[in-house]
């Protein structure tokens, strides 16, 4: 069975300081990775996807980075937070192909102060 | 401009009733449909997936879909204190790697 584990469960951060994140998938070969961002109670923004190991297409900028420095990690970063940077960061998987149902980890709550 | 709008924002049913969430999509692109269900605290859930027009009924949920509106529905019957939680719609289009969520229906099942 497929496994995805996303780390840290939460933090807190100062403003201007620098952050990753990080999800590992476990039992699945190449999968498609995502992240997602969601404000408390809203809805889910896409960050990233990616496809391929070193390949990473944004979707939205926010003065965020992501990379994928393995066939099974998904990292997501940035030299400087903000507070809307504040939220809950979701690390998601699907099969390789298209239209596939997305299986997210169980996030990463972060406080911007 | 979301691109997904969904209603109602919130909803309050009787145990053992009726909960009926509604989608509406303003990019003719989108192709594929799906529901995922979110308890507090955690990651979002698939519910199910419809990818043609018509109903799609798995236990006591229904999906329905009707691409010439861009509309898509779920209801669920017999509703448990457990079904409560936030319901999102979620679509994507012939690429499949940009899926797009819908502003989310809070669901509050009360004994």
């Amino acid at each position: 069975a497929q496994t995805i584990h996303q780390w840290p469960v939460a933090e807190i951060k100062a403003v201007g300081s620098p952050l990753s994140l990080g999800c590992t998938i476990k039992g699945k070969s190449s999968p498609n990775l995502y992240w997602y961002w969601q404000a408390t109670g809203g809805t889910l923004q896409q960050l990233f996807y990616s496809i391929t190991v070193g390949q990473v297409e944004s979707v939205v900028q926010l003065n965020l980075s992501a990379s994928r420095p393995k066939d099974d990690q998904f990292i997501l970063s940035t030299e400087k937070l903000l507070l809307s940077h504040s939220g809950f960061y979701l690390c998601a998987w699907s099969s390789q192909s298209s239209a596939e149902t997305l299986y997210f980890g169980s996030g990463t709550r972060l406080t911007v102060l | 401009q979301q691109k997904v709008q969904q209603s109602p924002e919130s909803l309050s049913v009787p145990e053992g009733g009726m909960a009926s969430f509604n989608c509406t999509s303003s990019d003719r692109n989108f192709q594929y449909f799906w529901w995922y269900r979110q308890h507090s605290g955690e990651g979002p859930k698939a519910l199910m997936s419809i990818f043609s027009d018509g109903d799609k009924k798995e236990g006591r949920f229904t999906a329905h879909l009707n691409k010439a509106s861009l509309h898509v529905s779920l209801h669920i019957r017999d509703s448990q204190p457990s079904d409560s939680a936030l319901y999102f719609c979620a679509a994507s289009g012939a690429g499949g790697y940009k899926v797009v969520f819908g502003s989310g229906t809070r669901l509050l099942v009360s004994p």
